[in-house]
């Protein structure tokens, strides 16, 4: 096991547009989550998983944000109607029952 | 008031200086406390993770957890130019989300 995977590492995109971004955790971890980092600025909690079930949203997460972990492997991370504001890194982490978070690497998303 | 405050810097020391990095925090419920370290442009990697108040050493590392004042400090000893990174301090209550502060860049001179 390699460690948490990020896909892609750098999206651009235009204003308006949806993407998706793709988490795979290390394989023994229950918990799965999403944060996003601007410059400067620490990573900010978005949303966990335990297994598949979704547990908890920040109120970062604007309708517009939706993530899913179907049986809980692998999470996707999505925005529709990209806005400006939304150019971040999206970073994802794992970890065993809430300790010891594991990060990826971050995809760097850029909307233009 | 953020629940974690961390000082950004930036910070610039000597070559084999001792490092010191400091955060505090307001929610009393906490009792796990991590340092991680970024490079630019990567994922914070975890350097030192403790359990409510305390020392804890690892190599040059030294993290100290004071819940009386609700102080974290990280300590560097014999600093060197690969240490130069952001320093992100997080804490949580177990099962919450780690609450991150807004890191502080540190720069080792050569």
């Amino acid at each position: 096991d390699t460690g948490v995977s990020q896909d892609p590492r750098h999206k651009i995109t235009k204003r308006g547009q949806n993407v998706t971004f793709r988490c795979d955790p290390i394989s023994e971890h229950n918990r799965l989550y999403w944060y996003r980092q601007t410059l400067g600025q620490g990573p900010e909690f978005l949303t966990y998983f335990q297994n598949e079930a979704q547990l908890e949203k920040s109120r970062l997460l604007s309708d517009r944000f939706s993530a899913e972990r179907p049986k809980g492997s692998f999470s996707t991370l999505e925005i529709q109607r990209t806005e400006q504001g939304d150019s971040a890194m999206y970073l994802c982490a794992s970890s065993f029952s809430g300790q010891g978070y594991t990060f990826g690497s971050g995809t760097r998303l850029t909307v233009v | 008031q953020k629940e974690v405050e961390q000082d950004p810097g930036p910070l610039s020391v000597p070559e084999g200086a001792i490092v010191s990095l400091n955060c505090t925090y307001s929610n009393s419920a906490f009792q796990y406390f991590m340092w991680y370290r970024q490079y630019s442009r990567k994922g914070p990697e975890l350097l030192m993770y403790t359990y409510s108040s305390g020392n804890k050493e690892d190599g040059r590392f030294t993290a100290q957890v004071d819940k009386s004042s609700k102080y974290i400090s990280l300590f560097i000893r014999d600093s060197q130019p690969s240490d130069s990174a952001t320093y992100l301090c997080a804490a949580n209550s177990g099962n919450t989300p780690l609450v991150f502060g807004k890191g502080t860049r540190l720069s080792v001179i050569a």
